[in-house]
């Protein structure tokens, strides 16, 4: 079945690691997005790429990380620069870049930091 | 600065009735509006997109109204179900073009049996 599929579903970490949250599509989507999303609150902007090999800054990239070296494929490191990571992190995907259209999301990863 | 307002408290209705959800926004005039659902622990699953010069867009039990004048979106479900209980975000494009989705805080829909 094509989707997006991101992992892992939980993790916890400690201070001062870094952490890598993958993200894979199997849709053959241009355009690829990292959220956060906290309690309460509504879906911020991390980091998103429309092409690969090129990615740019979202509202919220201070302390994360990013690649686009395949179309499938966007990991998001939160390095520990990050001065409050727990959070729920999504991943999403959409068919074609500079274009509307629908975000298909991935199930999401759930960040702890210990 | 531009915003996107959703209502933060939660909507209570009884099954059977509409459920009407609204989403405002300042200081922009966007090209088109979605509207998603998500689900506790899940990730949002998109349901409808209106465009600027489409007044109201309807999906099965679905409806969305754009008011570029008023700066608002209305987003109803008719014969509302406790399987419609979740949250609904709405999510504008703010980037001039871009599609780089800009979300509200979404409001959740609780549905009464």
């Amino acid at each position: 079945d094509g989707g997006i599929t991101q992992s892992p579903k939980y993790l916890f970490r400690k201070e001062g690691q870094n952490v890598t949250l993958s993200c894979e599509q199997n849709l053959n989507h241009d355009a690829m997005y990292w959220y956060r999303q906290d309690p309460g609150q509504g879906l911020r902007l991390i980091y998103y790429s429309q092409i690969v090999n090129d990615f740019q800054k979202g509202d919220i990239a201070e302390g994360y990380s990013v690649s686009r070296e395949k179309k499938e494929s966007f990991p998001l490191t939160v390095t520990s620069a990050q001065k409050n990571p727990t959070a729920f992190y999504l991943c999403a995907s959409t068919p074609t870049s500079g274009l509307a259209g629908e975000l298909f999301f991935g199930e999401g990863s759930r960040l702890t930091v210990l | 600065s531009q915003k996107i307002e959703q209502n933060s408290e939660a909507l209570n209705i009884q099954e059977g009735k509409t459920a009407t959800l609204t989403c405002n926004y300042t200081n922009y005039s966007p090209a088109y509006l979605q509207w998603y659902r998500q689900d506790p622990g899940r990730g949002p699953v998109f349901l409808l997109l209106i465009r600027e010069n489409e007044k109201e867009k309807r999906k099965e039990r679905l409806k969305v109204t754009f008011d570029t004048t008023l700066k608002q979106s209305l987003f109803h479900i008719t014969a509302s179900q406790p399987a419609d209980s979740a949250t609904y975000l709405c999510a504008l494009d703010m980037s001039g073009g871009s599609y780089i989705p800009t979300f509200g805080r979404g409001t959740s829909l609780i549905v009464h049996p």
